[in-house]
């Protein structure tokens, strides 16, 4: 099957700075890609959606400016969380999928973020 | 929209015994249905997916579905619980974009 790679699992950080974390499909391109946040022992809320090449569409109550999301190639697309605070932390899961993969999403494992 | 319920939040079987989890979708059209189980701190793992054809879906690790157009379900099964089968299971729902998630059931295994 194909493969999601997430990097990094786990982050820990200072509050107030900011930390990237990547998704890379391996074996196929991947022309969306999807972040999800986990809250312990709750199911995944999406963030947002994005297109390669284009801009990322966000799920209502997501703030834009906090969560930067790049989907720049078609194999990698990145989640920037900007000046972190304890309440960002989270599991952060990506998933990605290809046009032929008849809508199944492949996931990557998942970061925890720990934000001090 | 599309939405998902899972209405048990968590379900404890015997190793042995058998079990179903239960699955609501609301969707306008054809649904894409899935069931992933995902272990503390990992990632989700795909047990099986509907898309069209048989109602009745086999997926990995002994697991199946049946997915039912009149109740709106797609309830997963397995004859035989194995204690490694404690996890979080996960029923989603897929548009032309979006994949949505239930709230999730907690498997536990009693010996």
């Amino acid at each position: 099957g194909a493969v999601v790679s997430q990097h990094p699992s786990r982050v820990i950080c200072k509050s107030g700075t900011s930390v990237k974390i990547e998704c890379r499909s391996l074996d196929f391109q991947a022309t969306t890609m999807f972040w999800y946040r986990q809250f312990p022992k709750q199911s995944l809320m999406l963030m947002a959606t994005s297109n390669e090449g284009s801009k990322a569409t966000y799920e209502q109550g997501v703030e834009k400016d906090k969560f930067l999301i790049n989907h720049a190639s078609l194999t990698l697309s990145t989640l920037t969380v900007t000046s972190a605070h304890p309440e960002d932390s989270s599991f952060y899961i990506c998933s990605a999928r290809a046009p032929f993969m008849n809508t199944e999403a492949f996931f990557g494992q998942g970061t925890r973020l720990t934000v001090v | 929209a599309q939405s998902v319920t899972q209405p048990d939040i968590h379900i404890t079987v015997s190793e042995g015994a058998s079990l179903e989890l239960r699955c609501n979708y609301s969707y306008g059209a054809t649904p894409y249905l899935f069931w992933y189980v995902q272990s503390p701190g990992q990632g989700l793992q795909l047990l099986l997916k509907y898309f069209s054809g048989d109602t009745l879906v086999q997926g990995i690790k002994g697991f199946e579905a049946e997915f039912k157009r009149s109740q709106s379900s797609f309830n997963l099964r397995k004859p035989s619980v194995h204690w490694s089968d404690a996890a979080e299971y996960f029923c989603a729902v897929s548009g032309f974009q979006k994949l949505v998630f239930g709230t999730g059931t907690r498997l536990l295994v009693s010996p």
